[in-house]
């Protein structure tokens, strides 16, 4: 069965900061892998995604992700942390293009300390 | 329209009560889904449909709980006889085809707290 899995439910930066965001999923196939921002009382809104070709990937507001199929990993990364980078951060996974459905982990709080 | 829209935002439900939940799709996706978010949760599936096939309904948790979506496009979420543990945000998510390549686009979500 797929699942994700994001370690660290509350993550806190000081502006300025290196942000990490983990994420392993575990996929019998090779996976679609996506982050997902959500801002309060939002819907999510997709920053990056990996499905194939390159694995480190850019997405939106200069965050990053890299895919390591050793280490079943997905971390978001960003330099420098700003203090609208403060959200809720979501990690999925989907089974390449088969199945109908993502599976999504718990959720990173990502508090941004001025 | 540009984005997935839902309704009502926000819902406020005596519990025993049906509630009826909208979302409207970006024109042209044909892939819908449903999740439900519950506090320190991650998003739970729900229902997912595309174009005129079968829905695929095993993430419904219980037969109070059901969906449709007419003529492809505009989907309703239905949920009767309320309970308390329903109170949760539902988002309502599209995508251009099933194969989920290009990300969900999400609405902002309806806010039902059952009381």
């Amino acid at each position: 069965a797929q699942s994700v899995t994001q370690l660290g439910s509350h993550v806190s930066v000081s502006e300025g900061a290196l942000v990490l965001l983990r994420c392993n999923y575990s996929s019998s196939v090779p996976p679609y892998l996506f982050w997902y921002v959500q801002y309060p009382n939002q819907g999510l809104q997709l920053l990056l995604k990996y499905t194939t070709g390159a694995t480190l990937v850019k997405g939106i507001n200069g965050f990053e992700a890299e895919f390591k199929k050793s280490e079943t990993s997905f971390h978001l990364t960003k330099p420098s942390a700003h203090m609208s980078d403060a959200a809720e951060y979501f990690c999925a996974v989907r089974d390449g293009d088969t199945g109908n459905q993502f599976y999504f982990g718990t959720g990173t709080s990502l508090t941004v300390i001025p | 329209g540009a984005g997935v829209s839902q309704s009502p935002s926000n819902k406020v439900t005596e519990k025993g009560k049906d509630v009826e939940l909208r979302c409207d799709p970006i024109s042209g996706h044909t892939a819908l889904y449903w999740y439900r978010q519950s506090l320190g949760q991650g998003l739970e599936f729900l229902i997912y449909f595309q174009g005129n096939s079968a829905p695929d309904k095993s993430g419904l948790p219980s037969d109070r709980f059901s969906a449709e979506r007419t003529g492809g496009s505009v989907s309703t979420l239905t949920i009767q006889r309320t309970q308390q543990e329903d109170s949760a945000v539902y988002l309502c998510a599209s995508s251009f085809d099933r194969t989920g390549i290009y990300g969900y686009t999400f609405g902002s979500g309806t806010r039902l707290t059952v009381v």
